[in-house]
């Protein structure tokens, strides 16, 4: 069975760029959800796609925005970076259903570093 | 869903069991308690949920109280692999996103 993976890895932007974050979501999951992690914070929510749908979105604004394929593997997309939006992003996926939903396991994360 | 308090920082000795308390006064009866930990530059893992009922698995148990509270999560046997923050949450069975607050920093020592 293979995890949820993200990619890249790490990554360095300049203020004003755009950037996609890539996740792949573990086998048999159809839910991905997209945290942002500030240094010493705990994860915030972004948003979480379900079946290829927007299924809820945090407190960030419309420059974050989202993707997931057939395959449910899902993008997350950054314009017009912004110092503040340097940050561990993590991918997360999780089965349908129950309390299970919120059994999420999660990717490796990618280090986002702003200039 | 309900906010929830826990310590910011404790320290465990190996091989000791550890106890991390979290308050979640304000919880409501169709919430449940989950708990995450982060190892230092990973993803948080999950480690084991709750209605009511106390829940034991392969990683921990989870204690809630009868007035649902509070709740303990045991690390019977602590390891220094088990240094990381440990998030408790609390949420709807059909939430869709998991609030994390700032966690109990927790440092197993030799």
């Amino acid at each position: 069975e293979t995890g949820v993976t993200q990619s890249p890895t790490h990554l360095i932007k300049t203020r004003g760029q755009q950037v996609t974050l890539r996740c792949s979501s573990q086998s048999g999951h159809n839910t991905v959800s997209w945290y942002q992690q500030a240094l010493g914070q705990g994860p915030q929510f972004i948003f979480q796609y379900y079946r290829e749908e927007e299924n809820g979105r945090g407190n960030f604004p419309p420059r974050f925005s989202g993707l997931q394929f057939p395959n449910y593997s899902s993008e997350l997309n950054v314009n017009a970076l912004e110092l503040d939006d340097s940050a561990l992003y993590l991918c997360a996926s999780s089965p349908e259903g129950g309390p299970s939903y919120n059994e999420q396991f999660f990717g490796p994360g990618t280090r986002l570093t702003v200039l | 869903d309900a906010k929830t308090t826990q310590p910011t920082s404790m320290d465990c000795a190996e091989g000791r069991a550890a106890n991390l308390p979290c308050n979640h006064s304000t919880i409501s009866g169709n919430e449940y308690v989950y708990w995450y930990r982060q190892i230092h530059s990973q993803g948080p893992q999950y480690i084991i949920h709750g209605l009511k009922n106390n829940e034991t698995n392969e990683m921990a148990s989870l204690i809630i109280t009868e007035d649902r509270k509070s709740s303990t999560l045991i690390l019977p046997h602590a390891t220094l692999r088990d240094t990381a923050v440990y998030y408790c949450i609390v949420i709807k069975a059909a939430g869709n996103k998991l609030t994390f607050g700032g966690g109990t920093r927790v440092l197993v020592k030799p």
